[in-house]
């Protein structure tokens, strides 16, 4: 079945710095969508990218859908302290299936 | 986006029973989903609840263990049957395709405990 690649799997941050991660597939996906998940709670959508090449932001976050549809990234500017939880990439094919990566675990440098 | 409400938001539970999680949502949508989610692990697609007629199960996930219904456009249920301590997870339900949901919205969650 298809698997997507997340990494890295945790990063620590400090406030102000800019983080990425991403996601790779050896599948085709004709929709990439990231979300951050807090502890207790369900997963919210941050980005939506529905065409190769895509760039799209949402404040300080930018994604961007690989052109091969095979990879996406996300990238936070000037993090802050509420940046902190688990951030999600998911791809979508035919069908409506989503299918998630293992996840990247954002914490704060102590 | 359409808002999404889970019932219980968590429960611990004997193993044996069986405990039906609900998922309820502000407008009609098209497609609802059931996911579950490990401690520590990602989502996990259990199946593709269907509006009138049986659910569509992912692969490794059965209808004897996990029922579905969905008898209308806003609400679906998920029971999880003769729970085992290995079914403890967080049980998310999904929603795509009504007013203001062109991809997948998540609920708050289930978290479930069984000893």
């Amino acid at each position: 079945g298809q698997q997507l690649n997340q990494s890295p799997q945790s990063m620590f941050i400090q406030e102000g710095e800019d983080v990425s991660m991403n996601c790779t597939s050896s599948s085709i996906f004709n929709t990439w969508l990231w979300y951050k998940q807090d502890p207790g709670e369900g997963p919210v959508l941050l980005i939506a990218l529905y065409k190769a090449g895509e760039l799209t932001s949402n404040g300080r976050l930018t994604a961007q859908f690989g052109i091969t549809r095979k990879d996406s990234f996300l990238n936070i500017s000037a993090s802050i302290p509420s940046d902190v939880g688990i951030y999600f990439c998911a791809g979508q094919a035919a069908g409506n299936k989503l299918t998630f990566g293992g996840g990247t675990r954002v914490l704060v440098k102590p | 986006s359409a808002v999404i409400s889970q019932k219980p938001s968590r429960d611990i539970c004997q193993r044996g029973t069986s405990l039906t999680i609900q998922c309820q949502v502000d407008s009609q949508v098209t497609m609802m989903f059931w996911y579950r989610q490990q401690p520590g692990q990602s989502l996990t697609l259990i199946a593709t609840a269907n509006q009138g007629s049986e659910a569509t199960y992912e692969s490794g996930f059965v209808i004897d263990k996990f029922p579905i219904s969905r008898p209308n456009l806003t609400f679906s249920t998920l029971t999880v049957s003769n729970m085992s301590p290995e079914d403890s997870s967080i049980y998310l339900c999904s929603v795509e395709g009504g007013s203001g949901t062109d991809t997948q919205y998540f609920g708050p969650g289930t978290r479930l405990t069984v000893l």
